[in-house]
């Protein structure tokens, strides 16, 4: 079946400007998490969903970040007021359990954002 | 929160050789992953291992959860095999969250 789905693979902005990335899970997962990989960098974890619930926002960066997932399927990732420190890859990756049980998560290909 | 330390961060092999990579953990964790990441950026599953040994092809993997590491061996490395493997694991301490290593890059020279 088909992996999880990220667009746009690509993105330029200018500073100051919103922008939204979005991801589609693997069918019949339940569990969506978001990363954020720096260049030449691990990945850092920013969020995750269970079903649409976010337990714990803590891990995004700031208040210019935000997220939701409807459906229990597609999860879009918002960047307000944009700035340069927040060029990166955004990884979304889906699991079938979520953090009480299996848990084995599939990423996609990312969104490569760069602010101008 | 828990610390994730893989070593070593960089490795040259010759093509045909083999090689151990290392992942520890501070602290007792619910799920540990290994991942690859092709040049292209890719994350590329390789094992899902809590605990215990697995094999695949020419790379298996063991964790011992009560010693706090994992290993992965990659044996007769191809260049195919160049790239950066990570290690992840899940933690619930202070509410979720799925902590990464840093790498270690590997080049596989023909």
């Amino acid at each position: 079946g088909a992996g999880v789905s990220q667009s746009p693979s690509n993105k330029v902005t200018e500073k100051g400007k919103d922008v939204e990335l979005r991801c589609d899970p693997i069918s019949g997962h339940t569990a969506l998490y978001w990363y954020r990989q720096s260049l030449g960098q691990g990945l850092e974890f920013l969020i995750y969903f269970q079903g649409n619930s976010a337990p714990d926002k803590s891990g995004l960066p700031s208040d210019r970040f935000s997220a939701e997932r409807t459906g229990g399927s597609v999860s879009t990732l918002t960047i307000q007021r944009t700035q340069q420190e927040d060029s990166a890859v955004y990884l979304c990756a889906s699991s079938l359990g979520g953090p009480t049980s299996y848990n084995e998560q599939f990423f996609g290909p990312g969104t490569r954002l760069t602010v101008l | 929160g828990i610390q994730v330390e893989q070593s070593p961060p960089d490795l040259i092999l010759q093509e045909g050789a083999n090689s151990t990579l290392r992942c520890n953990f501070s602290d007792s964790v619910n799920n540990l992953q290994w991942f690859h990441q092709n040049p292209w950026g890719q994350l590329i599953n390789l094992f899902y291992i809590p605990s215990g040994t697995k094999q695949n092809g020419r790379l298996s993997a063991t964790t011992v959860a009560t010693e706090r590491y994992s290993l992965l061996y990659i044996s007769s490395s191809q260049t195919t095999d160049s790239g950066v493997y990570f290690c992840a694991v899940d933690s619930n301490t202070g509410g979720f969250k799925t902590i990464f290593g840093a790498g270690t890059r590997l080049f596989v020279k023909a």
